[in-house]
């Protein structure tokens, strides 16, 4: 079973329009990591949480962290076509050193 | 700052045969870690070396090993290669140091195809 589960698995927006993005996990995770991926090529590191109920913004993508630590949201305001990417969200959990799992991934898509 | 660099972009193996992939991690970082990436799935986790020393590995045969070097460049070589070894290889670096999770900082990539 997916320790790591993303919704939607895939998304088209209009530009302009804001989005939301999911990750959620059975396991209360130690670190929460949001990485946006071009197809084929390396992961991008956007930002990662680790406190429960914490928020990070960078230019229009806030991700959250909830309170039990165990859900994460990823939101983008006012999309741009230089949003369009693959979108992962990766999770370290306690007693695992730096290994990361992953969901499967949220292709975004915008539509001029 | 140097970021985490690749080597090769792209291979082309056949079945049986065997690879060897290279990463060198960002400056300053002595962590890498080896995902590998099949196609419309997030990476899983092959395994971590820190200060040169196999610190963690995930679900993978023996015949997938790796090294790390005093300047904290690592290889990923893998054996005896098979047809659903085809996939995105991607190498991770990060510094333990400090507290809390690790950030981790991702390379392009080794596209690798068997065919």
């Amino acid at each position: 079973s997916q320790e790591l589960e993303q919704s939607p698995q895939s998304l088209i927006v209009q530009e302009g329009k804001n989005l939301t993005i999911n990750c959620t996990s059975s396991k209360t995770l130690y670190g929460l990591y949001w990485y946006k991926q071009k197809y084929g090529e390396g992961l991008i590191f956007l930002m990662m949480l680790q406190k429960g109920g914490e928020e990070k913004s960078h230019e229009k993508i806030t991700a959250k962290l909830d309170e039990k630590k165990q859900q994460s949201s990823l939101h983008i305001t006012a999309s741009q076509p230089s949003h369009a990417g693959i979108y992962l969200c990766g999770a370290s959990l306690y007693n695992q050193g730096g290994k990361l799992i992953f969901g499967q991934g949220t292709e975004l898509s915008v539509k001029p | 700052e140097t970021g985490v660099t690749q080597s090769p972009t792209h291979l082309i193996k056949t079945r049986g045969q065997q690879v060897t992939l290279r990463c060198s991690s960002q400056s300053g970082h002595n962590t890498v870690s080896w995902y590998q990436q099949a196609l419309g799935q997030g990476p899983q986790f092959i395994f971590q070396y820190y200060r040169e020393e196999e610190n963690g590995r995930g679900n993978f045969p023996p015949r997938f090993s790796g090294l790390q070097f005093p300047n904290y460049s690592s290889e990923l070589n893998v054996n005896a290669l098979e047809l659903d070894d085809s996939a995105l290889y991607l190498c991770a670096s990060s510094s333990p140091e400090g507290q809390g999770a690790l950030e981790q900082f991702f390379g392009p990539g080794t596209r690798l195809t068997v065919l």
